[in-house]
């Protein structure tokens, strides 16, 4: 199964700073997804990441505050922009092989672990 | 709203008991997924369930899908302190091509 390389695991940014988030797989994935997870609850869809076009994103996220790349089949970045608080989160990069379609499951990578101060 | 509802949130039961957690919904889903997510990881595939009425065994384990295809449920046989984390269903609804998870059912098994 794909190998999901996240960076940073961690970091602790000023309001109103950005911060991107990279995912990099080691082979070459059909869909890729970001997602966020606050703490001590369940994850939430930002968006998909799709190659060469923009992202299709899920009610209540936006471009202008998560803008994300997808420069190829195996590298994804999520930017967190002019962050606040309330922007603490888990955020998690998961790539389908096959595409969920085939009922193909989720891999993802270990996550960064964002404070906003 | 949440499309998939965990039930319990929290749970807490001492080693060697059983117990069932269950993830239901309003609509139907195409396949039904579980997770298992660690501290400090993401989580991880334990099943994914396709058939309506479908029953998997992973050796403790047993996972079922309704017959509708709008709920699922999973229950641990003899509780071990390994099965600590977080529990998460996920489903692809018919025709999308993304994948919603459940509100999350957090599992302490105390030796």
């Amino acid at each position: 199964s794909a190998v999901i390389s996240q960076k940073p695991s961690r970091d602790i940014c000023q309001r109103g700073t950005s911060l991107t988030i990279q995912c990099q797989v080691d082979s070459q994935v059909t869909m890729m997804f970001w997602y966020r997870q606050q703490p001590g609850q369940s994850l939430t869809l930002i968006a998909t990441a799709n190659q060469g076009s923009e992202a299709t994103y899920e009610s209540g996220f936006v471009i202008d505050k998560f803008p994300i790349s997808r420069p190829n089949l195996t590298f994804s970045t999520l930017t967190v922009s002019n962050m606040s608080p309330e922007d603490s989160s888990i955020y998690l990069c998961s790539v389908s092989e096959q595409g969920l379609g085939y009922n193909s499951p989720l891999h993802f990578g270990n996550g960064t672990r964002l404070t906003v101060t | 709203t949440q499309l998939l509802e965990q039930s319990p949130q929290f749970l807490s039961i001492q080693e060697g008991e059983n117990l069932t957690v269950y993830c239901n919904s309003s609509s139907v889903f195409s396949s039904l997924q579980w997770y298992r997510q660690e501290p400090g990881e993401g989580p991880v595939l334990l099943v994914t369930v396709v058939t309506g009425g479908e029953v998997k065994k992973l050796k403790r384990l047993t996972f079922q899908f309704g017959d509708a295809r709008k709920d699922s449920s999973l229950h641990i046989t003899a509780a071990q302190p390994g099965d600590t984390g977080l529990y998460l269903c996920a489903g692809v609804q018919t025709g999308a091509n993304n994948l919603f998870f459940g509100t999350g059912t957090r599992l302490t098994v105390i030796p």
